[in-house]
C-alpha cells in the first residue's frame, strides 16, 4: 500500500518550455503532499509543501512563479517548471503524507529533467 | 529540528548485521528519529521512526539511546538490494522533513 506515482519519469526538452510533473498517491488520499529537488551527488533539497485546495508553501529560495504547484485533490499533485532553463535540469521527487504530521512520507521515484 | 551526524559511508557483507549510527546531541523532547532510505535513482522509502523506545518492524530494527542523544539503525540480515543511501532525521510533529547528507552502505558478496 502506500503508492505513489510520479509521471513522466525522464524528460527532455528545450531551453524555453514549460514541463509539467505529475504527483498521483494511488491507493490512499494524500492530505499533503511536498516536492523536492536533488542534484547530482547531493541531498534531497524541499522546494515546497502543498495542501490539497490550498496555495502551496514555498521554501526560501525557490521562485514560487517559476515552479507553479498545483494540488486539485487529495490524489494530485502537479508541478510546472515555467520557462526552463539548463539550470532547472535536476531530479525531481515528490512525496505525500496521510494523514497527521508524524506519519511517513511516501515518495515517488522521481523524474529527470533534462533542459538542452 | 536539530541536526544529526552520520558517517558518509560503511561497507558490509552480504547476509550480515549491519549498524548504522546516527548522533543528535542536541535533539530536543518533541523530536522523532525518523529513517529513510535511497536506491539508486529512485525516490527515497521510508524505512523506521521512533521517539524514545526501540522499534522493530519487517525491514529493520531503531535502537535508542537512553538519553537519546544517539540511535543506530540495524538491518538484521543485508542483502545486495539494501545497498542505498541512509538518512537519519530529527523531525517534530507536523514538521518537513529535511535531509542531510546520509550514510553510503555498500553491500558486498
Amino acid at each position: 500500500g502506500a503508492v505513489v506515482s510520479q509521471h513522466p519519469s525522464w524528460v527532455i526538452c528545450k531551453s524555453g518550455t514549460s514541463v509539467k510533473i505529475e504527483c498521483r498517491s494511488l491507493d490512499f488520499q494524500a492530505t499533503t503532499m511536498f516536492w523536492y529537488r536533488q542534484f547530482p551527488k547531493q541531498s534531497l533539497m524541499l522546494m515546497a509543501t502543498s495542501n490539497e485546495g490550498s496555495k502551496a508553501t514555498y521554501e526560501q529560495g525557490v521562485e514560487k512563479d517559476k515552479f507553479l504547484i498545483n494540488h486539485a485533490s487529495l490524489t494530485l499533485s502537479t508541478l510546472t517548471v515555467t520557462s526552463a532553463h539548463p539550470e532547472d535540469s535536476s531530479f525531481y521527487i515528490c512525496s505525500a503524507r496521510i494523514g497527521d504530521g508524524n506519519q511517513p512520507q511516501h515518495f515517488g521515484d522521481g523524474t529527470r529533467l533534462s533542459i538542452l | 529540528d536539530a541536526k544529526t551526524t552520520q558517517p558518509n559511508s560503511m561497507e558490509s557483507n552480504e547476509e550480515e548485521p549491519v549498524h548504522l549510527p546516527c548522533n543528535h546531541s542536541t535533539i530536543s523532547g518533541t523530536d522523532y528519529i525518523h529513517w529513510y532510505r535511497q536506491l539508486p535513482s529512485q525516490g527515497p522509502e521510508y524505512v523506521i521512526h521512533g521517539l524514545t523506545s526501540n522499534v522493530n518492524n519487517r525491514m529493520a530494527s531503531l535502537a535508542i539511546a537512553e538519553d537519546r542523544k544517539s540511535s543506530t539503525l540495524i538491518l538484521h540480515r543485508a542483502t545486495l538490494r539494501d545497498a542505498a543511501v541512509y538518512y537519519c532525521i530529527l523531525k517534530v510533529w507536523g514538521n518537513k522533513l529535511t535531509f542531510g547528507t546520509g550514510t553510503q552502505l555498500k553491500v558486498e558478496l
